[in-house]
């Protein structure tokens, strides 16, 4: 079946530490995004990519960095300098049509709990 | 100003009414407009997807698109309890994606 993966579903950090969240796509999918969703506030983007190592800041990039080695591959680290990283992480992907994204596929989401 | 509003609700109703859910949006450059559904703690799922104004049915959800008015709809038909969740509306121009904030939907047995 073809899909986004994301992994673990829950996680919890302690203050001071970075955590990984993993993001895997097999739809063949050009660029891939990260969100994160806190109630109220709708999505806000972190990071994307539409190219291997290539990634642009979001809106809320500080605190957070990502890599992009593989095109299935968009894992997005959670440093300790992100002061309120308790959320829901949302990974998502589209294709590129015309240098234009097209609509967004979701992964399952990571809900991470800083303890 | 937000560049997409959205009411949150909560929007309760009973099993085989018709609901209507809406997004507000104050940029005319928005071309490109998403309806999805998010069940509790899971990932959002892709509803509908609509370019121009006019609407678009598939099966009991239907998307309205007035650019005219920058007022898009949701509409589900024949409700049922499998349709309770939060709907966010999303619109694009260029590259850029915007999203609503949500609408809680619960369709009561």
């Amino acid at each position: 079946d073809g899909g986004i993966t994301q992994s673990p579903k829950y996680l919890f950090r302690k203050e001071g530490q970075n955590v990984t969240l993993s993001c895997e796509q097999n739809l063949n999918h050009d660029a891939m995004y990260w969100y994160r969703q806190d109630p109220g506030q709708g999505l806000r983007l972190i990071y994307y990519s539409q190219i291997v190592n290539d990634f642009q800041k979001g809106d809320i990039a500080e605190g957070y960095s990502v890599s992009r080695e593989k095109k299935e591959s968009f894992p997005l680290t959670v440093t300790s300098a992100q002061k309120n990283p308790t959320a829901f992480y949302l990974c998502a992907s589209s294709t590129i049509a015309g240098g234009l994204y097209n609509e967004q596929f979701f992964g399952p989401g990571t809900r991470l709990t800083v303890l | 100003q937000k560049e997409v509003e959205q009411d949150p609700g909560p929007l309760s109703v009973p099993e085989g009414a018709i609901v209507s859910l809406n997004c507000t949006y104050s940029n005319s450059a928005f071309q490109y407009f998403m309806w999805y559904r998010q069940y509790s703690r899971k990932g959002p799922e892709l509803l509908m997807y609509t370019y121009s104004s006019g609407n678009k049915e598939d099966g009991r959800f239907t998307a309205q698109v007035d650019k005219s008015s920058k007022y898009i709809s949701l509409f589900i038909r024949d409700s049922q309890p499998s349709d309770s969740a939060t709907y966010l509306c999303a619109m694009k121009t260029g590259n850029q994606f915007y999203f609503g904030t949500g609408t809680s939907l619960t369709v009561i047995p």
